[in-house]
């Protein structure tokens, strides 16, 4: 069974600084998806980052961007310029290829100071 | 906003008791998921559906059972209703493969 998981429960970063958030994963598969969401304090579930496993280059989307290590299982979020708005809590998921099954990590705070 | 709701928003019911949460999608994606939220846990993924009738387990379905009749309605029940079900619960609606997930408000269900 596929596994993810978030090792920081919590992070800090100063305003303007640059953060990553680590994520691991556990599969067999070869093909898969992976993602980043990122949940407010409304509960709301924002997309943040996408990545598709057959694809070498590491997903950018402004200021985030990812470190997609495939053999080692690793997909960490790197946040540049952080701003008091990008406090949330962050999921890292994972989608099967096959089945299209989602799931979670247990998420990392993310707190921002000015 | 993806056109996805659910209902209640807020429960409170008794141990014992069958409870049934509705998610509804005007999307028509195909796959639909059931998530409860807890502190310390994230989301763990309940029961998804990936078609009319078309169902399967998640990590932690012990306790609950799903239904999907229509392509636009994802049942989520709680045969007994315990309090360790207490907890916040989302509904994800979707297309395939990377697609983004759409999440519901959340229905926020307090077992006493």
């Amino acid at each position: 069974a596929q596994t993810v998981t978030q090792s920081q429960p919590e992070m800090s970063v100063q305003e303007a600084e640059t953060v990553t958030l680590s994520c691991t994963y556990d599969t067999s598969e070869s093909d898969y998806y992976l993602f980043w969401y990122k949940q407010p304090p409304s509960r709301q579930m924002i997309l943040v980052i996408r990545q598709e496993a057959y694809k070498q280059q590491n997903a950018t989307e402004n200021r985030f961007s990812v470190n997609f290590q495939k053999a080692a299982k690793s997909f960490s979020l790197k946040i540049s310029d952080s701003q008091l708005g990008d406090a949330a809590m962050y999921f890292c998921a994972y989608r099967t290829y096959n089945t299209d099954k989602l799931i979670f990590g247990t998420g990392t705070r993310l707190q921002v100071f000015p | 906003d993806a056109g996805i709701t659910q209902s209640p928003r807020h429960k409170v019911t008794e141990t014992g008791t069958p409870v049934t949460l509705r998610c509804h999608q005007t999307e028509n994606h195909r796959y639909m998921y059931w998530y409860r939220q807890d502190p310390g846990h994230g989301l763990r993924l309940i029961h998804y559906s990936y078609g009319v009738k078309d169902t399967d387990k998640g990590e932690v379905s012990d306790g609950y059972s799903v239904s999907r009749s229509k392509t636009e309605d994802f049942l989520l029940t709680l045969e007994s209703a315990t309090s360790s079900q207490t907890s916040v619960y989302f509904c994800a609606i979707s297309k395939q493969g990377s697609a983004e997930a759409f999440f519901g408000q959340g229905t926020r269900l307090t077992v006493v």
